[in-house]
């Protein structure tokens, strides 16, 4: 099935610098959000995006939906050890039928180093 | 409120049987998704039940099926295993679209069962 373009696949930072990573797509969505997975555990939600061009924050995270609505950005500012994880992007459309179906990057591996 | 949970955590099955996976959702949540994690191809959706009816699919073979019952718990079955269906089954549930009033209807996901096929 289709996937998005997600990098870097992996990130070693030391502590207290900042992230960035980013997905594209050949197609558009209407909303890009961004989950964290830690091991053990399901993917959580960061960020919702809703509009081309909304940039939103949720305290050191912030990110951006492309003009374009087939990009999107994560950064994570001053980071600390309990960032560590895999962060996922994902796009959602409507599939019909009241539902809505998500597409998800292939991940990006944090490493944080104290 | 309890968030959505999944039995088995870990199975492991030898290739030609047949396994049965078990999520619960939150409480009032009537929309159950099924994902496949796998190391290369990522997370992908399977299908997804609302109202004990399925009203989305994905790019699965029709060895993965599944059903949601009345009380909006979900199985899902996966019959003559192959080894390449290792991976980790997620299960997210979410709540009915239209009492939402953001555009975004938030999906919660559970921790998973790894299955092993050997």
């Amino acid at each position: 099935g289709q996937q998005l373009n997600q990098s870097p696949q992996s990130m070693f930072i030391q502590e207290g610098e900042d992230v960035s990573m980013n997905c594209t797509s050949s197609s558009i969505f209407n909303t890009w959000l961004w989950y964290k997975q830690d091991p053990g555990e399901g993917p959580v939600l960061l960020i919702a995006l809703y509009k081309a061009g909304e940039l939103t924050s949720n305290g050191r995270l912030t990110a951006q939906f492309g003009i374009t609505r087939k990009d999107s950005f994560l950064n994570i500012s001053a980071s600390i050890p309990s960032d560590v994880g895999i962060y996922f992007c994902a796009g959602q459309r409507y599939s019909g039928a009241g539902s809505y179906q998500l597409t998800f990057g292939k991940g990006t591996k944090l490493s944080v180093i104290p | 409120k309890a968030g959505v949970t999944q039995t088995p955590r870990y199975l492991i099955k030898t290739r030609g049987q047949q396994v049965t996976l078990s999520c619960s959702p939150i409480s009032g949540h009537r929309s159950v998704s099924w994902y496949q994690q796998t190391p290369g191809q990522g997370l992908q959706f399977l299908f997804e039940y609302f109202s004990e009816t399925q009203r989305n699919k994905g790019n699965f073979p029709g060895r993965f099926s599944g059903r949601q019952f009345s009380n909006s718990r979900s199985e899902m079955n996966v019959s003559t295993l192959e080894l390449g269906d290792s991976a980790l089954y997620l299960c997210a549930s979410s709540i009915d679209r239209a009492r939402v009033l953001s555009s975004y209807n938030e999906q919660f996901f559970g921790p998973g069962t790894r299955l092993t096929v050997l």
